[in-house]
């Protein structure tokens, strides 16, 4: 079966200008995750869909980020107007749900510079 | 305060040597489930081991291995006779069941970055 794919793998930016990114979870994955990592500190959680409700958004830094899941499938991920704090990695995570046992499936990333 | 803690930012080691990287956690639930994470340098974090609150035999898979203490709040992972293809960032994380058996959000400790070197 295909992985979690994210797109882009790497962004550049400036500061002030929008970028969205996008994260498509393992079929049939009702949860989907987005974590981020700044430079040298540890992978935050983000916020967490099941299907296409959000389930848990405590950890959105502000309302400079909005999530989406179209669907309940794909979901993005856009940073308006991008800050240079926003600079970072973000993982996207799925996971089958329902039972413990399935574990999470993460994607590679998207490395964000705002310059 | 942190949940998870890896107080080893960084571990260097020569190929063949054994490296014990260390990780503590804090929760109040009763159940809860335990990671490991490999992030190589190509980026993707890569899943190691996950352990649930009442299994605490220890784990071995090949050069792996991983020690659960619940005693001490710890789940420490072992490589044996390391080799340069091990370095990469390691990452310890703990998942707090939300609403039964769904994996909730995943708490992760800072990582280790580990270099083997030849």
């Amino acid at each position: 079966e295909a992985g979690v794919t994210q797109f882009p793998s790497h962004s550049v930016i400036e500061k002030g200008q929008t970028v969205t990114l996008r994260c498509d979870p393992i079929s049939g994955h009702d949860n989907l995750y987005w974590y981020r990592r700044v430079m040298g500190k540890e992978i935050k959680f983000l916020l967490h869909f099941v299907k296409e409700s959000k389930q848990d958004e405590s950890g959105m830094p502000n309302n400079r980020f909005l999530a989406e899941r179209t669907g309940g499938t794909y979901s993005t991920l856009k940073v308006q107007p991008a800050e240079l704090e926003d600079s970072g990695v973000y993982f996207c995570a799925s996971s089958h749900g329902g039972t413990a046992l399935s574990g999470y499936t993460f994607g590679s990333g998207t490395r964000l510079t705002v310059v | 305060a942190q949940k998870v803690t890896q107080a080893q930012t960084e571990i260097s080691v020569v190929e063949k040597e054994d490296v014990t990287l260390d990780c503590v956690y804090e929760t109040r639930d009763t159940t809860y489930y335990l990671f490991w994470y490999k992030q190589p340098p190509s980026g993707e974090l890569v899943f190691l081991i996950r352990r649930n609150s009442f299994d605490e035999q220890n784990e071995i898979s090949g050069r792996y291995s991983w020690n659960f203490q619940k005693s001490t709040s710890s789940f420490n992972f072992t490589i044996t006779a390391s080799q340069v293809v091990d370095s990469a960032v390691y990452f310890c994380a703990l998942s707090e069941p939300d609403r039964g058996s769904t994996l909730g959000r995943l708490y992760f400790g800072r990582g280790t970055q580990l270099t083997v070197w030849p």
